[in-house]
């Protein structure tokens, strides 16, 4: 159980465009779900927490404006990176929790290059 | 403020041997730590968690060791296999609070 599906795996965007990622959960409800971003070498740095039927919550530092997040249900949440550019690529990963212990399930990420 | 550290990048060892990865903490308010386990351009997955409340939790060949009053936790894998090769994140969350804080990972590699 606790399955997180994260689409697409990976994304080529010209510059100036937008793109969505997709964070779904298959087999529970997920109130929260979290937006992670990953740069080579480096630590999971959370972006957002994403909350169900209300405005996402953004880490200090994360444009809310270029990195918009919807949760419109209890099973989907949608990051979608807007007018992209180069630097904004990078390993995007979703998850999900039902219970904290048991740990967060995450997705199989998604590999944004932005050309 | 690096609230989780690793400080080993990487970490190599034979197989059949134990491997211990370390994880500190600066955050006494963390209620809870959780290791996982990630390979290339894949999301992490989860490995073993314990509670603030216990020092010690073990799953096979994985056992996780809380030392709150030195604010460390390491993982031990034993016996090492080579598909234990890997980045292995350790991460913390606060109470009531559902995001979690990352250490850099640490890359383990098992030789042969």
């Amino acid at each position: 159980g606790a399955v997180v599906s994260q689409h697409p795996s990976r994304v080529i965007c010209k510059s100036g465009t937008s793109v969505k990622i997709e964070c779904r959960s298959l087999d529970f409800q997920a109130t929260t779900m979290f937006w992670y971003r990953q740069f080579p070498k480096q630590s999971l740095m959370l972006m957002a927490t994403s909350n169900e039927g209300s405005k996402a919550t953004y880490e200090q530092g994360v444009e809310k404006d270029k990195f918009l997040i919807n949760h419109a249900s209890l099973t989907l949440s949608t990051l979608t990176v807007t007018s992209a550019h180069p630097e904004d690529s990078s390993f995007y990963i979703c998850s999900a929790s039902r219970q904290q212990l048991y740990g967060y399930t995450f997705g199989s990420g998604t590999r944004l290059t932005v050309v | 403020d690096q609230q989780v550290k690793q400080n080993s990048p990487s970490l190599s060892v034979q197989e059949g041997r134990i491997s211990i990865l370390n994880c500190d903490y600066t955050n006494s308010m963390f209620d809870y730590f959780l290791w996982y386990k990630k390979y290339p351009a894949e999301g992490p997955t989860f490995l073993i968690s314990i509670s603030s409340i216990k020092d010690k939790n073990e799953d096979g060949r994985f056992t996780v060791f809380l030392n709150k009053s030195a604010k460390h936790l390491s993982l031990h894998i034993v016996p090492s296999q080579p598909g234990d090769s890997a980045v292995y994140f350790c991460a913390a969350g606060g109470k009531g609070a559902q995001k979690l804080v990352f250490g850099q990972g640490t890359r383990l590699t098992i030789n042969p």
